[in-house]
């Protein structure tokens, strides 16, 4: 069974601090996802990352694929009010995605 | 800007009654999903369709639960008889490979 182990479940910061949030698993996968979620909404789709070792930037969030594609990480810079949400990774596998039970943020200003 | 729509956004209903959920996907999206959020059990897939053939279901209840894609454009979610314990949003996604993009959502209260 394949699953994904998120981390930390929850995270309250001030406004202009960092956080990580890590997406870990024993299972490969052809691709890894990382949404986010506000009360009342959808998930919505952050990155995409596919390749091994595959660093990408979206503003103040930078999203990292692990070398053996089985781990990510998502590093937020100087975290803002606007930043709340819920964040989950999901691992794609054959045609499906397997989920992460996501990180709660709250940025408080 | 495509979109997935789900009707209806709240449903207020009692015990033993039908639910029905409809969901448009984007159009083009060759997949269809059904989850099941809740706070205790987070994100649960229900059912997923590709090319409006169903492929695993394995996730309902299949006593109560049944999903249905009758044509590109509308897939459905039914429970009847709905249970108290069936209270949750749910949500259809639509997709490409395994990129899924997510509608509102329906939220269920069953009395």
């Amino acid at each position: 069974t394949q699953l994904l182990e998120q981390s930390p479940q929850f995270l309250s910061i001030q406004e202009g601090e960092n956080l990580t949030v890590y997406c870990n698993s024993s299972s490969v996968f052809s691709s890894l996802q990382w949404y986010r979620q506000e009360p009342g909404e959808g998930p919505v789709l952050l990155v995409t990352v596919v390749t091994g070792g595959e660093v990408k930037k979206l503003k103040r969030l930078t999203f990292q694929f692990g070398d053996a594609r089985k781990d990510s990480s998502l590093h937020i810079t100087a975290a803002q009010p606007g930043d709340t949400g819920l964040y989950l990774c999901a691992g794609g596998s054959n045609y499906q995605l397997i989920w992460g039970a996501g990180t709660k943020l709250i940025i408080k200003p | 800007d495509a979109r997935v729509t789900q009707t209806p956004r709240h449903k207020v209903t009692e015990m033993g009654q039908e639910v029905t959920m409809r969901c448009q996907p984007i159009l083009g999206h060759n997949t269809v999903f059904w989850y099941r959020q809740t706070m205790m059990q987070g994100l649960e897939l229900l059912a997923y369709f590709r090319n409006r053939a169903p492929l695993d279901d394995s996730g309902m209840p299949k006593d109560r639960f049944s999903a249905e894609m009758p044509d590109a454009t509308l897939a459905t979610l039914k429970i009847q008889p709905s249970e108290p314990r069936d209270s949750a949003v749910y949500f259809c996604a639509s997709g490409i490979v395994d990129t899924q993009y997510f509608g509102p959502g329906t939220r269920l209260t069953v009395l």
